[in-house]
């Protein structure tokens, strides 16, 4: 089953607004990430959240985690035109045997900001 | 320390041909997994590999397609008898070990033509 679900599907702002994208999930989680993807390139690792960790800042970015709800939220401070690019949640999950994870991402929410 | 490599970039391949993609995780990493990207989609999970073996491949096809890691030189993707489906970009990811941050390669974008 889909683990990440990202929310909204797309989210058209200005520039200098703030952007807010959020993740459901459905299973328990060793950790959560976020992943963002200009178009047509690779993925570009944002920021990482434990499973024992609330809240993390980095930059203009600040990623909450309530593990309660299963779900996260990436905040985007003061966007920028640069910011225009698809949002990726990913969860790692502990597989049964062996003590490895597996990393499934969402569908993404596509960000454009307006000049 | 280089980033995850993979090659070719850009492959195209007729109906029937064999698709073979390269990852060079990064070093010190040992964890691969592989992902399939269609157009204005997510990222759907294939495999995942450690050295020599194959953790999970529940993603992964059961015809057609293979993943091997093995203990010297990169991890394969191999598409045998391609069709115009395969049509994707495939991206791998590689970490150190668990709880942590996946690199991911700037892809390979297969063309079946």
């Amino acid at each position: 089953s889909q683990q990440g679900e990202e929310d909204p599907q797309a989210l058209s702002i200005q520039e200098g607004e703030n952007a807010t994208m959020n993740c459901s999930y459905k299973t328990s989680i060793n950790n959560l990430q976020w992943y963002r993807q200009n178009s047509g390139r690779g993925l570009v690792h944002l920021i990482l959240i434990r499973s024992n960790e609330r809240e993390k800042h980095s930059g203009r970015l600040r990623v909450t985690l309530d593990t309660s709800k299963k779900s996260s939220s990436l905040l985007i401070t003061a966007s920028r035109a640069a910011d225009t690019a698809s949002y990726f949640c990913a969860t790692a999950a502990r597989l049964n045997s062996g003590g490895y994870q597996k990393v499934t991402f969402g569908t993404g929410t596509k960000l454009q900001v307006i000049p | 320390n280089a980033g995850v490599m993979q090659n070719p970039r850009h492959l195209v391949r007729r109906r029937g041909q064999e698709a073979r993609l390269r990852c060079s995780p990064m070093k010190g990493h040992s964890h691969v997994y592989w992902y399939r990207q269609l157009p204005e989609e997510g990222l759907k999970f294939m495999v995942y590999l450690q050295k020599e073996n194959i953790i999970d491949e529940s993603g992964m096809p059961k015809e057609r397609f293979s993943a091997e890691f093995p203990k010297e030189g990169p991890s394969i993707l191999r598409i045998q008898q391609v069709v115009r489906g395969d049509s994707a970009a495939y991206f791998c990811a590689s970490s150190p070990h668990i709880n942590t941050e996946a690199f991911f390669g700037q892809g390979t974008r297969l063309t079946v033509v």
